[in-house]
C-alpha cells in the first residue's frame, strides 16, 4: 500500500503569509496527487488535482507542485477564509489520504 | 445544482448492519464512478470503496472488505453502502463523492456503540 505523510501537522500563520505544506508518498505516484481543504463540520473541497492543476473556481493563490514522491501546496498570501485543514491524496493505486495539516491563526 | 445527499446514518450496536444512501442530482449520475470516504471523529479522511459507472466493478479498503458492499441504482440516481458486522472503529462521518472527488455530499454520521 502507498503511505502518505504531510508536514507540518500544524502550521500557525498570519493573514498575508506565504504558506507551504509538504506531502510525501512512500513510492512514486507520478503526478497522481490531489489537495483538499476541509473546514470543521464540512465536506472536503478539491483544490488541486494532478499535482498542479487548479480546480475550477479555486483562487489562484493556491498552487501545487511536485512529482514522484514529493509534493507541495502553496498559498501565496493567506486569507481569512484559508484557515482550515489541508489533505493530500494519492490516486495512483487505489486512494490514500495524508494525515492532514491544520493551518491556524498565529 | 450539482448535489449529493447522504442519508441512513445513525446509532447501531456492534455486529449490526446499516445501509447508507447517496442521492445524486444535477449531473449524469450513470456516467460517473462513485466513492465512499469516511472520517472518524477528530481524525483524517479514509477512502472506503469505489464503484464503476454501471456497477460491474467495485473496490474496497482492506479494513471493510468482506463486511461492506457498495452498489448503485442508476435509474434512481442513488449510490448505496451496505455495512454489516459493524465495529466501534467504523464510527465515522461517511461521505459519498464523485469519481474525481470534485463533488461531495454533506456526510452522514454512523455511530457503532452498545
Amino acid at each position: 500500500d502507498i503511505q502518505m505523510t504531510q508536514s507540518p501537522s500544524t502550521l500557525s500563520a498570519s493573514v498575508g503569509d506565504r504558506v507551504t505544506i509538504t506531502c510525501r508518498a512512500s513510492q512514486s505516484i507520478s503526478s497522481w496527487l490531489a489537495w483538499y481543504q476541509q473546514k470543521p463540520g464540512k465536506a472536503p473541497k478539491l483544490l488541486i488535482y494532478k499535482a498542479s492543476s487548479l480546480e475550477s473556481g479555486v483562487p489562484s493563490r493556491f498552487s501545487g507542485s511536485g512529482s514522484g514522491t514529493e509534493f507541495t501546496l502553496t498559498i501565496s498570501s493567506l486569507q481569512p477564509d484559508d484557515f482550515a485543514t489541508y489533505y493530500c491524496q494519492q490516486y495512483n493505486r487505489i486512494f490514500t489520504f495524508g494525515p492532514g495539516t491544520k493551518v491556524d491563526i498565529k | 445544482e450539482v448535489q449529493l445527499v447522504e442519508s441512513g446514518g445513525g446509532l447501531v450496536q456492534p455486529g449490526g448492519s446499516l445501509r447508507l444512501s447517496c442521492a445524486a442530482s444535477g449531473f449524469t449520475f450513470s456516467s460517473y464512478w462513485m466513492h465512499w470516504v469516511r472520517q472518524a471523529p477528530g481524525k483524517g479522511l479514509v477512502w472506503v470503496s469505489r464503484i464503476n459507472s454501471d456497477g460491474s466493478s467495485t473496490s474496497y479498503a482492506d479494513s471493510v472488505k468482506g463486511r461492506f458492499t457498495i452498489s448503485r441504482d442508476n435509474a434512481k440516481n442513488t449510490l448505496y453502502l451496505q455495512m454489516n458486522s459493524l465495529r466501534a472503529e467504523d464510527t465515522a462521518v461517511y461521505y459519498c463523492a464523485s469519481d474525481a472527488f470534485d463533488i461531495w455530499g454533506q456526510g452522514t454520521m454512523v455511530t457503532v456503540s452498545s
